[in-house]
């Protein structure tokens, strides 16, 4: 079974300290690792795709970096407004349909003033 | 450009009742799918359609229909609601596999 595990579960830091949120994955042919952020009462909002192990998309104060088995988000010098619920979702090539996303749970960010 | 819309926002149903819940994308996008989402369990696909008038089941199909006869709409029928079906629903679309799914901003349902 396909399975995507995020870390920590929420994560609290002063504006400006620098962090990491893991999505670790078990996936048969992945096809696609995707971020997303989620902000209060909306729908969640892309960020990255990454396709191949090596692979890094950096976008502002975000990089996604991707690995075999794990993906990761580095927030480097984070502002309050970076404050929110990211989401990693992977697509496969069976599981879940043929447009399929199976999600994590979320990281719940709160960035401090 | 309004992206994708969904309507309700929010709704009450009471046990047994149907409802249609409305996603509508203006980007002629071919990919459409259905998520709900439940505190502590993430996001979980119910169906999608990779163009007009092709559909398929997700990991969560039981109680819900779809269909697609246009591009641009892709609603989500509860046939007889129940109160495991209070979530969160968001509508989703992407031109192709490769790309990044936009979100509708929910439909909030209670079932009472």
């Amino acid at each position: 079974e396909d399975q995507v595990t995020q870390s920590p579960e929420a994560l609290r830091l002063q504006e400006g300290e620098s962090s990491s949120l893991n999505c670790s994955y078990t996936v048969s042919g992945l096809r696609g690792l995707f971020w997303y952020r989620q902000d209060p009462g909306k729908g969640p909002e892309f960020l990255f795709t990454l396709y191949s192990a090596g692979e890094e998309k950096e976008k502002e104060r975000l990089k996604a970096t991707l690995t075999k088995k794990e993906s990761f988000l580095h927030i480097t010098a984070p502002k309050p407004e970076d404050s929110a619920t990211y989401l990693c979702a992977v697509q496969v090539g069976s599981g879940g349909g043929a447009d399929g996303l199976t999600f994590g749970k979320g990281t719940h960010l709160i960035i401090q003033p | 450009n309004a992206g994708v819309t969904q309507t309700p926002k929010f709704q009450v149903l009471k046990t047994g009742q149907s409802m249609t819940l409305q996603c509508a994308q203006d980007m002629n996008h071919e990919y459409m799918s259905w998520y709900r989402q439940d505190p502590g369990m993430g996001l979980r696909l119910i169906h999608y359609s990779v163009g007009a008038g092709i559909t398929d089941q997700g990991e969560v199909p039981n109680g819900y229909n779809v269909s697609r006869s246009t591009t641009e709409d892709f609603p989500l029928r509860l046939l007889s609601a129940a109160p495991s079906q209070t979530s969160v629903y968001f509508c989703a679309s992407r031109p192709g596999q490769s790309y990044g799914y936009t979100f509708g901003s929910g439909t909030r349902l209670t079932v009472v």
